[in-house]
Parts: C-alpha cells; structure tokens; sequence
C-alpha cells in the first residue's frame, strides 16, 4: 500500500465511449501525474499537476483530458479512444514536482479499448 | 532522447546468486532514482542518490553512482523468488524540472 490508490483497476471500452480514471493520493504531496505504460515500451509521461495546476502536458492527444480539483485527487477523462490507447495507466504523487523526490505509484487501471 | 539506459533489458539468475543492473544516462543529474515493478503493478521506490553521493545501501540493494561514467548501477544481494520485476532507473536532469524513466531491465528468479 502506497498511499495512492486508482479506480477502477481495469477497464474495456469501445471506442465512442467516456470513461473517466480517478486517482487519490493520501501522503499531503504537491504533485500528481499520469503516465502511460505500453507493451515493451518505456514509462511515457502524460501530465504533471502542481498543486493543481498542470505543470507539464507531453504531447498528448486530446482524447485525453486531465482534471485536478484539489491535491489530493486526479482524474483523467477519456473520450473516442483508440485501440493503442490500450495500456496500463499510472497515477504518481510525489512532494513536488522538480524531480528531487520520489514518486509514489498506484497500482494502475488496465485499460483496452475495443 | 534523454531517458536512461538500462542494461541488461533481461537477466536471468538462480536464487541466491547477486543481480547487477546498470544505467547509463546522457547529461549532468541532480539525482537518480530506482524503483522496482511487478507484473502489472505500480512502481515501487527503492533508492535515491544524489549527484554528490557514490554509494548507498538499502537491505540487500546498493546502488553506486559515477558521474564521469554518467553511469549507475544496482545490486541485489542474495537474490530471492520475490525479487523477480523489472527494474527500472529514473534520472532527475539538471536541465530539466522531472524525472525521466528508462525503459527497465526484466529480472527473473530461478529457484
């Protein structure tokens, strides 16, 4: 148990659909991020919020769209998905967000997108 | 690209024998991570070191750093079944303000 915990822990949905991933932290950090995990492909970050502004947005499309309404809580909403979009999706908090912390991870929402 | 390198991308070894993992990376760190997952998991943070430091020890894990090298490594003692991951090593960049990950090495267990 880290401290950080996502719902839901899995999800299959087609391509039309909405979907939103949640993310709670309870450590008091400052800072919270998504990341994307591919098959045989590096960890790519995909948004950095601090204390709940996005700090950082890697290029990603905007089938995605992130929300922080507070600290403790993230979301990501998604809408007309494509099959690569399939993916394990990691929620990481850390104390801020200069890299001169570690991050704590949650344990992931297995996403296939149909 | 700045990520790191790890390398090997897999190793295999019998229980009870040691594990080296290394990474490479590209340009002055203010500090390096690494942090373990298990299949399918959210990632686990094991060791920081900073610029400044050489060595560190955690349990069975120790981590070195060499910044002439750009170059760090990490070593499991005594390995277990438990310790079968992948292992991966996030470098914070001077340059810049997060800390990028590389794409892991895949550390079997034999029993």
């Amino acid at each position: 148990e880290t401290g950080v915990t996502q719902t839901p822990r899995h999800l299959v949905m087609g391509m039309t659909n909405k979907k939103s991933l949640k993310c709670e932290q309870h450590l008091g950090h400052n800072a919270m991020y998504w990341y994307k995990q591919s098959a045989k492909k590096p960890l790519e970050l995909m948004f950095v919020y601090s204390l709940e502004e996005r700090v950082e947005n890697n290029s990603v499309p905007s089938r995605f769209s992130p929300e922080c309404p507070n600290s403790s809580h993230l979301f990501l909403h998604l809408h007309t998905l494509q099959p690569e979009d399939s993916a394990l999706y990691l929620c990481a908090s850390s104390q801020d967000s200069q890299g001169a912390y570690e991050q704590y991870f949650g344990p992931g929402t297995r996403l296939t997108v149909t | 690209s700045q990520q790191g390198e790890e390398d090997p991308q897999a190793l295999s070894i019998q229980e009870g024998e040691n594990a080296t993992m290394n990474c490479s990376y590209k340009t002055s760190i203010n500090n390096l991570q690494w942090y373990r997952q298990n299949s399918g998991r959210g990632l686990v943070h094991l060791i920081l070191i900073r610029s400044n430091e050489r060595e560190k020890h955690s349990g069975r894990l120790r981590v070195t750093l060499d910044t002439s090298k750009k170059s760090s490594s990490l070593l499991i003692t005594a390995s277990r079944a438990a310790d079968t991951a992948s292992y991966f090593c996030a470098t914070d960049y001077s340059s810049a303000s997060k800390i990028i990950f590389g794409s892991g090495t895949r550390l079997s267990i034999r029993p």
